[in-house]
């Protein structure tokens, strides 16, 4: 079956404008991970959606970013007036929910973002 | 707060050779889940192996195994018979307690970077 999408593959852009970063999960997964990795860095944890429950803001860095999950599937991060340093790779992951074990996560692609 | 330490930025290993990658995490739960990730070029990351705190047994997947100590919060990876397509990033990744699922945000180290030489 089909894994993690995201979209886009790269994306450039000018300090100060707004993106918009797509991830669809895997169908059926109501878990659903946004992730940052920035050069020389491991994976940052910035939000987290599962199912109809408010989501889990805590890792976002200041509130330019923003994101949403529409329907339990496709989730858009937003990040406003890009700043470079936002430049990174933007990981998507999502998993089943099953309590008592473990949930493995499936990660996408990413989306590199090169803010100039 | 969790924290996952790579202290190794990069390594090196001849192919068919094995390699050991090290991790060290500080927590003050007993029970998690330890990971490694392997991040490709393709920049997808494909989980590697998982240990289970809890199980005092040391995780194998075919050619991966894992050296667990838990008093000493040491996590390291062995690679045997080193394969090119083993060239990768690999991150050390910590659990939260429980694992349900349930915003199990992973805590993950820098990486490193594994080159396999032919």
């Amino acid at each position: 079956g089909a894994g993690v999408s995201q979209s886009p593959s790269n994306k450039v852009t000018e300090k100060g404008k707004d993106v918009e970063l797509r991830c669809d999960p895997i169908s059926g997964h109501t878990a659903l991970y946004w992730y940052r990795q920035s050069l020389g860095q491991g994976l940052e944890f910035l939000i987290y959606f599962q199912g109809n429950s408010a989501p889990d803001k805590s890792g976002l860095p200041s509130d330019r970013f923003s994101a949403e999950r529409t329907g339990g599937s496709v989730s858009t991060l937003t990040i406003q007036r890009t700043q470079q340093e936002d430049s990174a790779v933007y990981l998507c992951a999502s998993s089943l929910v099953f309590s008592g074990t473990y949930n493995e996560q499936f990660f996408g692609p990413g989306t590199r973002l090169t803010v100039l | 707060a969790q924290t996952v330490t790579q202290s190794q930025p990069e390594m090196s290993v001849q192919e068919a050779e094995t390699v050991t990658l090290s991790c060290t995490y500080d927590t003050s739960e007993s029970n998690y889940y330890l990971f490694w990730y392997k991040q490709p070029p393709s920049r997808q990351m494909i989980l590697v192996i998982r240990q289970e705190a809890y199980k005092q047994q040391n995780a194998t997947e075919n050619r991966f195994s894992v050296n667990f100590q838990k008093a000493a919060k040491s996590f390291s990876l062995k690679i045997s018979d080193s394969q090119l397509g083993d060239t990768a990033m690999y991150f050390c990744a910590f659990d939260p307690p429980g694992g349900t699922g349930a915003n199990s945000k992973l805590t993950f180290g820098k990486g490193i970077t594994l080159s396999v030489r032919p």
